[in-house]
């Protein structure tokens, strides 16, 4: 069946570095890919998103890539700041198109 | 303006009890959607209306029922729950199906 897979479940940074969190598919179908995070007690909040026809794509200290020969899809924010600690999930359609499969979510820890 | 409001916040329930989750969205979208969410898990989708009427149903058992009354509307309606449904409901609407998916805060159940 389809799956979306996490590389890591735990990221530990230090304030101000460069955080980077992949995460793997297995629909080469999937026409979009979304990336969200959920702070604790939250609901997940969306962060970015990016079509299969591109291969980058940046928002606010966001940078989304797209890797779709080896399917693989990778979330990276620029100087990490102890708010952006909280559990990430990249999420891709279901192969029926409507359903969102979630990955079992990194969580980024940023000390100060 | 990319808001889902969820009422309530929290909810606590007895076995044999009825109640209701709620969600609302103003941004005019067309699909909307409940899923269930247990600690340190990602999302588990439940249910899917499009156009305000159900599409998809996760084969989700009938103690859960919902409801679009109108576009802006999505309510969950809750009979006879059982120990293990307690869980953070999420909402999320999307302008269509197959589309980027906005999410609210949830409502923290504990069903006792």
């Amino acid at each position: 069946g389809e799956s979306v897979g996490l590389h890591l479940p735990t990221l530990s940074v230090q304030e101000g570095d460069n955080s980077i969190i992949n995460c793997a598919y297995s629909n080469s179908a999937s026409d979009y890919f979304i990336w969200y995070k959920q702070e604790s007690g939250k609901g997940p909040q969306f962060i970015i998103d990016i079509r299969s026809n591109m291969d980058k794509r940046q928002g606010q200290r966001v940078t989304v890539l797209l890797n779709k020969t080896v399917k693989h899809l990778s979330l990276q924010i620029a100087a990490t700041q102890p708010g952006d600690s909280a559990v990430y999930f990249c999420a891709v359609p279901h192969e029926a198109g409507t359903a969102l499969i979630f990955g079992k979510g990194t969580t980024l820890s940023v000390s100060s | 303006d990319t808001e889902v409001t969820q009422t309530p916040k929290h909810l606590v329930m007895g076995m044999t009890n009825k109640k209701s989750l709620k969600c609302e969205q103003h941004m005019g979208h067309r699909a909307m959607y409940w899923y269930k969410q247990k600690a340190k898990k990602p999302p588990e989708l439940m249910f899917v209306y499009s156009y305000e009427k159900l599409s998809i149903n996760e084969s989700v058992p009938s103690r859960f029922s919902p409801e679009c009354p109108n576009s802006s509307l999505l309510n969950l309606h809750l009979h006879a729950l059982q120990p293990e449904d307690s869980a953070l409901y999420l909402c999320a609407s999307s302008r269509q199906d197959q589309e980027t998916q906005y999410f609210g805060p949830g409502t923290r159940l504990l069903v006792l």
